[in-house]
């Protein structure tokens, strides 16, 4: 079945404590991305990847960080989280940066 | 990058066409407009993408006026499961970027 995984789902953690959201795609796609979703702001893309090796920023990509040194992984990563950072986390992907994209079933960060 | 204005909210019957409208006056030449839905804590899913015209598929369809500055999703015959968010998508492949901004959405409650 073609998808985008995620994990944790669900993640408590407290200020400064480094973590890992993994994202996973078995559809071959080249373009990754990772987006926040907040109550009234909507969905906010936080950095994006053309490739393996190729990544950008988004709109929000501040206190993150990215890699993406295979094509089916893109982990983003919370080097010191703060409250601010609690949100609704999304990977997705799609074929060459379309906008068809494919989300995964979500990270709720819970950062205190 | 184009942004995109939709109403926030929109309240419908059963089995009453829906209309959600989409402002984006800054759409670029190649920019395609997609629709997304997404239901509380699930990741969008994609309905419908355009260029120019009209689109339709199985669930919606899709109409854009000549001058591109607008969109309008329709849903024929809305049920109770139609209740969702609906995010209005334009990309931004200007530069060799892939930026999105998905915007606020509208929330579509359907009623019995």
């Amino acid at each position: 079945e073609a998808q985008v995984t995620q994990n944790p789902r669900y993640l408590i953690t407290v200020t400064g404590k480094k973590l890992t959201v993994t994202c996973s795609q078995n559809m071959n796609h080249e373009y990754m991305s990772w987006y926040r979703q907040d109550p009234g702001l909507g969905l906010r893309q936080i950095y994006y990847s053309m490739n393996v090796e190729v990544t950008d920023k988004g709109d929000v990509p501040e206190g993150y960080k990215v890699s993406r040194k295979e094509k089916r992984n893109f982990p983003l990563i919370l080097e010191s989280p703060s409250p601010n950072q609690t949100s609704l986390y999304f990977c997705a992907s799609s074929w060459g940066g379309e906008e068809t994209q494919y989300f995964g079933p979500g990270t709720r960060l819970l950062v205190l | 990058l184009a942004k995109t204005t939709q109403p926030i909210s929109m309240d419908s019957y059963e089995g009453q066409e829906v209309n959600i409208t989409c402002s984006h006056n800054n759409i670029a030449t190649n920019d395609y407009i997609t629709w997304y839905q997404q239901f509380p804590s699930q990741g969008p899913r994609f309905i419908i993408q355009g260029y120019k015209t009209k689109v339709t598929n199985e669930v919606a369809s899709l109409f854009i006026p000549a001058d591109r500055k607008s969109s309008t999703l329709s849903l024929p015959r809305v049920s109770l499961s139609d209740t969702a968010v609906y995010y209005c998508l334009v990309g931004d492949r200007t530069s060799g970027t892939y930026k999105y901004i998905f915007g606020t959405g509208t929330r579509l409650k359907v009623l019995a």
